[in-house]
């Protein structure tokens, strides 16, 4: 089975103050995604990566900035943490080729 | 970005009873997945499907992909509590890159027992 795993579930954290969320996944996968969930607006994308040390900008990247030094890693850093960036992320990978993409369980962020 | 419309947004359906929902976009999609989340946890996903017209079954879970290729359909036959939670439509475009695909805003289904 694949396992996409995130570094926490829940994590509260304050106005102004830098935070990482990391990722990672055992497939071999080489894209991965973050997406963030809010009530009513589904999952967005934020950023993604179809390789190691490659990164593409998704629908809402205002904000977060990322990091892929290997394969099966891939990190969503908030460099200023904002109130409006309070959200469930979720992070997801697929093969190369396929639209199938398989999730982490998410990870609830709170700023305070 | 493309826009996917998922309706219903919500329902409550008694246990026993089938279920349908729908999703349509302004654009063809090449496939159609679908998802489901439960509360607090990542999408797993269903079904997915690859060719127009296509009906695909998992379980009590029948998705299909539309002719036109702008929409696709799931069903829930002979509902049951566990099957409370989100499920989300998500459509893949030509590969003019890599696998984005895109997904719609979610319905949220709540079964009574």
């Amino acid at each position: 089975d694949v396992k996409v795993t995130q570094s926490s579930r829940y994590l509260v954290k304050r106005t102004g103050e830098k935070v990482f969320l990391e990722c990672v996944q055992d497939m071999d996968h080489e894209n991965m995604f973050w997406y963030r969930q809010d009530p009513g607006l589904g999952l967005r994308l934020i950023y993604f990566s179809y390789d190691v040390k490659m990164k593409e900008k998704g629908d809402i990247p205002e904000g977060y900035s990322v990091s892929r030094e290997k394969k099966e890693r891939f990190s969503l850093i908030l460099e200023s943490a904002s109130t409006n960036q309070t959200s469930m992320y979720l992070c997801a990978s697929s093969p190369a080729g396929e639209d199938e993409q398989y999730f982490g369980p998410g990870t609830r962020l709170t700023v305070t | 970005g493309q826009q996917l419309n998922q309706s219903p947004q919500s329902m409550f359906i008694q246990e026993g009873e089938d279920v349908s929902m729908n999703c349509t976009s302004s654009s063809i999609f090449n496939t159609w997945l679908w998802y489901k989340q439960d509360p607090g946890e990542g999408p797993v996903l269903l079904i997915a499907l690859y060719k127009a017209g296509e009906l695909t079954s998992n379980g009590r879970l029948t998705a299909q992909f539309g002719i036109t290729r702008k929409d696709s359909f799931l069903n829930i036959s002979a509902s049951i509590p566990s099957d409370v939670g989100i499920y989300f439509c998500a459509g893949g475009y030509p590969p003019g890159g890599y696998q984005k695909v895109t997904f719609g805003t979610g319905t949220k289904l709540q079964v009574i027992p």
